[in-house]
């Protein structure tokens, strides 16, 4: 039980350059979730997927795509990155007593 | 707005003291909150709920309070270990259909031996 997977653990790009977050649950959650961590702003959300096949925006989406895939796999992405994305994401998934949130082991992403 | 406040981002202590941390909030109504620990370069871990119309729960060396009048929890750590070194977050959730948790930006406990 792998839980919450994360690829890749750490990223530098160039702005302007895109790339997808990939994130994989193996726990048959229904809800998962995309976050980024910045010092002194906490944890916020950026997207969400309530079930396979929805999503919805959360605190900070502007820059950011998501795709649920299948009820395992919730994809970010960048379609083109900003040295403000600079963060380190986590992607999380809920069960449906809708409680308890799993992380995974974070992204750490550098644009320069 | 919503607002979550926990009130130290950094608090020091000795080890075998209780270590307590205080979170705020303004303008929820939160059916219940939670606490998770954070280890450097890890993602957040949960280790307590609790309901609205419970004051108190306990898990071990863990205990949390929950004042809905205060708008306040208080999360205490008895004979604490420099292994408990960590930042420590208190999540509400939003309300609403869809689950959502709003996280407080954490205080960093250091536990000195």
């Amino acid at each position: 039980n792998a839980g919450v997977t994360q690829t890749p653990k750490f990223q530098v790009l160039k702005t302007g350059q895109s790339m997808t977050l990939q994130c994989a649950q193996d726990m048959n959650h229904n809800s998962m979730y995309w976050y980024r961590q910045d010092p002194g702003m906490g944890l916020r959300l950026i997207y969400y997927s309530a079930s396979e096949g929805t999503t919805d925006k959360g605190e900070v989406p502007n820059g950011y795509n998501v795709s649920r895939l299948n009820k395992r796999e919730f994809s970010l992405r960048l379609e083109s990155a900003a040295p403000s994305q600079t963060s380190v994401y986590f992607c999380a998934s809920a069960g449906d007593l809708k409680e308890t949130q799993y992380f995974g082991p974070g992204t750490r992403l550098l644009v320069l | 707005s919503q607002k979550i406040e926990q009130n130290s981002e950094a608090l020091n202590i000795q080890e075998g003291k209780t270590a307590t941390l205080t979170c705020n909030y303004t303008n929820y109504s939160p059916a219940y909150l939670q606490w998770y620990r954070q280890d450097p370069g890890r993602g957040p871990v949960f280790l307590l709920l609790i309901r609205e119309n419970e004051k108190e729960k306990r898990k071990e060396r863990l205990k949390v309070t929950f004042d809905t009048t205060l708008k306040q929890s208080l999360f205490h750590i008895t004979a604490s270990q420099p292994a408990d070194s960590a930042t420590y977050l208190c999540a509400l959730d939003s309300g609403g259909s869809n689950y959502k948790l709003t996280f407080g930006k954490g205080t960093l406990l250091t536990v000195n031996p």
